[in-house]
């Protein structure tokens, strides 16, 4: 069974922080997403990494995938009050529709 | 472009009872899976279909059941509720093929009491 462990689980900062949260798997994925949901809603796909050691930037957020594919990183920078919300990693499938979900990291940027 | 669209958006049920829930694809996607989603935790997969097969299947019990309508929206039927079912049910739609990326609906939230 593969598992995705995602740490902290909780985190809560200032506004104009930095943070990184983090996504771990003793198995290899052939894709990882992150995905922000917030309450009452669905996730929102973030972002798609194939390629080990794979750099994305997508504004003030920038995603890493491991060498080896097993680990994943979400480095915000500056965060803000809309940052506010639940980060999951997923580890893709290549028939798509079926991944695995870790169990968020909760963010809380104060104002 | 029309995201994917899940009815009803809340239900209550009591234990025994049956529900059925609702989802409509992005336009031009096949799959679609379905996920619960329970307060705290992330999205455990229940079932995936494609082109009207069932495709894949999580560890739920036989009363989780799903169909595939040829205008690739799914149903997804619970009976004999249970306490433990109440959830969030979230409904996603996928190209097959694709890198494992998955478009959520709003989700259908279900309290059985």
């Amino acid at each position: 069974t593969q598992l995705l462990e995602q740490s902290p689980q909780f985190l809560s900062i200032q506004e104009g922080e930095n943070l990184t949260v983090y996504c771990n798997s003793s198995s290899v994925f052939s894709s990882l997403q992150w995905y922000r949901q917030e309450p009452g809603e669905g996730p929102v796909l973030l972002v798609t990494v194939v390629t080990g050691g794979e750099v994305k930037k997508l504004k003030r957020l920038t995603f890493q995938f491991g060498d080896a594919r097993k680990d994943s990183s979400l480095h915000i920078t500056a965060a803000q009050p809309g940052d506010t919300g639940l980060y999951l990693c997923a580890g893709g499938d290549t028939n798509a529709g079926k991944s695995t979900f870790g169990d968020g990291t909760t963010l809380t940027v104060k104002p | 472009d029309a995201g994917v669209t899940q009815s009803p958006t809340h239900l209550i049920k009591t234990r025994g009872q049956q529900v059925t829930l609702r989802c409509s694809p992005i336009s031009g996607h096949k799959s679609v899976s379905w996920y619960q989603q329970v307060l705290g935790q992330g999205p455990q997969f229940i079932f995936q279909y494609y082109e009207k097969e069932e495709r894949g299947r999580g560890n739920f019990p036989d009363r989780f059941s799903a169909r595939q309508f040829p205008n690739y929206s799914s149903e997804l039927n619970v009976n004999a509720l249970l306490l433990g079912d109440s959830a969030l049910y979230l409904c996603a739609s996928s190209l097959l093929g694709g890198t494992g990326e998955l478009f959520f609906g709003e989700g259908s939230r279900l309290t059985v009491l």
